[in-house]
């Protein structure tokens, strides 16, 4: 059974930059054809980041597309998520996730269990 | 981007209740849609995909339908374990959005 586990700083400063790592167990990253990043800001709703295939490409939510890069190191069996020019708008729970397993199966599972990143000084 | 509305905001319920929750996109996503139960702490857990196929594990009180706009999720008979926040999902075009949550809390 694939696990997902997020990691990274938890405290990032204004302007700076937030990087998270996505560690995948339990089997090869090649094992699905997407992997995405999806945040929850405080008390909000769900907001998909973007998403890398494991042969590297990606898509990226156009909202934060010019912030945003996600890549892949299956050397690893991890992949990354890399959001530039941060503000306090950016504080958020940051989880990783696979989403597709095959064509169509586009919807989210399993999840990481998610790490809170603050943005302050 | 395709716009998702779920309705209503807050449900307020008993054990024992059917509960349905609605689920609206602003353009025709076929049956490309998710829904999800998230406790608080936790992350999303899927239940349905494809509009009514329900994720293996999930207990047969769930169901979805809809196709198009518009889309239901139901619990049969509210359970104790049931009270959360559900978010529907469309992955029929980028970017992939989810709507704005239902919290389904003890009345």
């Amino acid at each position: 059974q694939v696990q997902l586990q997020e990691s990274g700083p938890g405290l990032v400063k204004p302007s700076g930059t937030l990087s998270l790592t996505c560690a995948v167990s339990g089997g090869s990253i090649s094992i699905s054809n997407w992997w995405s990043w999806v945040r929850q800001p405080p008390g909000k709703g769900l907001e998909w980041i973007g998403e890398v295939h494991h042969s590297g490409g990606t898509n990226y939510n156009p909202s934060l597309k010019s912030r945003v890069t996600i890549s892949v190191d299956k050397s690893k069996n991890q992949f990354s998520l890399k959001l530039n020019s941060v503000t306090a708008a950016d504080t958020a729970v940051y989880y990783c996730a696979s989403n597709g397993w095959f064509g169509s199966s586009r919807w989210f599972d399993p999840w990481g269990q998610g790490t809170l990143v603050t943005v302050s000084s | 981007d395709t716009q998702m509305t779920q309705s209503p905001s807050i449900l307020s319920a008993s054990v024992g209740d059917r509960v349905t929750i609605t689920c609206r996109a602003s353009q025709s996503i076929s049956t490309w849609l998710a829904w999800y139960q998230q406790k608080p702490g936790k992350a999303p857990k899927v239940l349905i995909y494809k509009a009514s196929d329900l994720e293996s594990g999930v207990p047969s009180r769930f169901s979805g339908s809809g196709s198009g706009t518009e889309f239901t999720l139901t619990i049969s008979s509210l359970q104790p374990d049931d009270f959360a926040t559900y978010y529907c999902q469309q992955y029929n075009n980028y970017p992939w959005t989810f709507g704005q949550g239902t919290k389904v809390d003890f009345k």
